[in-house]
């Protein structure tokens, strides 16, 4: 089975534009999450969806949404970047709702200047 | 809310030798799984190990273990006969047992084996 896919793998923005990332879980998982990664505050929850629902939101502004859809693939977008955006985002795919384990994708490394 | 506490942002270990890191943690609930995420320097998390919090016997897979102490809220990893590809950033990891797939990580702490 294929991993986790993210794309694009770099991305570099500047300030005030919007960027979207591109998620693809493992086929057949169902639950998407998605985390920010940064040196200063480790890795953050940025939200979770199931079923094309948003079953769970991490403490974000509203300037990061995301959506599912139908064949369980997800994309985050960030409007207005901001310096303070770049970042790693990772994605993590389960199977169903509180299957413990969650397989990573390789990331989406976004550089906004 | 829960919180995940990792002491040691690095540390440095020969090769073959025995590491162990540590992390603590902080929750209400009775009911949750507790993580080892490893990332290489390639950037791919990957699950090391899990516990049920549920489950009083330390789980193991192969040189890795885990101290996991309930009452104190602690959850240490050991990893035995070290190798070079041991060498990543080692995440401490919370999820609570409702269906909630949440994951709250520590800080981590990178880990260097040296040959």
């Amino acid at each position: 089975k294929a991993g986790v896919t993210q794309t694009p793998r770099y991305l570099i923005k500047t300030r005030g534009q919007q960027v979207t990332l591109s998620c693809s879980p493992i086929s057949g998982h169902r639950s998407v999450s998605w985390y920010q990664q940064t040196p200063g505050q480790g890795l953050q929850f940025l939200f979770e969806y199931f079923s094309e629902t948003q079953r769970n939101k991490g403490n974000f502004p509203g300037r990061f949404s995301g959506r599912q859809f139908s064949n369980s693939r997800s994309e985050m977008n960030v409007s207005t970047l901001e310096l303070g955006d770049s970042a790693l985002y990772l994605c993590a795919s389960t199977f169903d709702q509180g299957a413990y384990e969650q397989y990573f994708g390789p990331g989406t490394r976004l550089t906004v200047t | 809310a829960q919180t995940v506490t990792q002491s040691q942002p690095e540390m440095s270990v020969q090769e073959a030798e025995t590491v162990t890191l540590s992390c603590t943690y902080d929750t209400s609930e009775n009911n949750y799984y507790l993580f080892w995420y490893k990332q290489p320097p390639s950037r791919q998390m990957i699950l090391v190990i899990r516990q049920e919090a549920y489950k009083q016997q330390n789980a193991t897979e192969n040189r890795f273990s885990v101290n996991f102490q309930k009452a104190a809220k602690s959850f240490s990893l050991k990893i035995s006969d070290s190798q070079l590809g041991d060498t990543a950033m080692y995440f401490c990891a919370f999820m609570k047992h409702d269906g909630d797939d949440k994951i709250i990580f520590g800080k981590g702490t990178r880990l260097h084996i040296l040959p």
